[in-house]
């Protein structure tokens, strides 16, 4: 079974400086992994996704994330975060064996301050 | 196009109660899901259908049942309401049987007293 670990579960960050939201999987086979992002009183969206090809998986508004297989890790990051960034961030993972769903993380809290 | 609409929003129960969530999705997807979200813990599957007329159990089943109406339709029952179920339901749904891009509604926040 695979399984998800977000180690923070809070992130302050003042406008305009870097942010990193770390995710580590755990799974025996290949893994297909995904950044989820729930603003305030939204369902979540998809923000971007590894399916296979290039490690490093960019979104539209700046996000990147990069697959790192040997250290297991999809690491979130931006350059230069807005306050309009501000929201819950979930790490998931899907693997190709059976029919079962996503795996979710905890989620991580990205609070970008002015 | 809506994407996945779920009714209601809001829900206030008493302990016993009953009471269906309703999901419905517009994009001609094949699988839809039914996860929980509490806080610390992130989103927990509930149910969850492949395809039109199959149901399969996820990590927290219990009291809850499911039906998968037609291909457009995934309702939530809880037949018997305990404060446990307190919790933010959210329904998804994907192209693809088993769920590799899913797409979510904006969520049933319930309260059971």
């Amino acid at each position: 079974a695979q399984s998800v670990t977000q180690l923070d579960s809070q992130v302050p960050v003042f406008e305009e400086a870097p942010v990193e939201l770390r995710c580590n999987y755990s799974s025996s086979v290949s893994v297909y992994l995904f950044w989820y992002v729930q603003y305030p009183n939204q369902g979540l969206q998809l923000l971007l996704k590894y399916l296979s090809g290039s490690t490093l998986v960019e979104s539209i508004n700046g996000f990147e994330a990069e697959f790192n297989k040997s250290q297991t890790s999809f690491h979130l990051r931006k350059p230069s975060v807005h306050i309009s960034d501000t929201a819950e961030y979930f790490c998931a993972v899907k693997t190709d064996t059976g029919r079962r769903a996503l795996t979710f993380g905890s989620g991580t809290r990205l609070q970008v301050q002015p | 196009n809506a994407g996945v609409t779920q009714t209601p929003k809001f829900q206030v129960l008493k302990t016993g109660q009953s009471m269906t969530l309703q999901c419905a999705q517009d994009m001609n997807h094949n699988s839809m899901y039914w996860y929980r979200q509490d806080p610390g813990m992130g989103l927990r599957l509930i149910y969850y259908s492949a395809s039109e007329g199959t149901t399969d159990k996820g990590e927290v089943p219990n009291g809850y049942n499911v039906s998968r109406l037609n291909k457009r339709e995934f309702s939530l029952r809880l037949e018997s309401a305990a404060p446990s179920q307190t919790s933010v339901y959210f329904c998804a749904s994907s192209e693809v049987p088993g769920g590799a891009e899913q797409y979510f509604g904006p969520g049933t926040r319930l309260t059971v007293t």
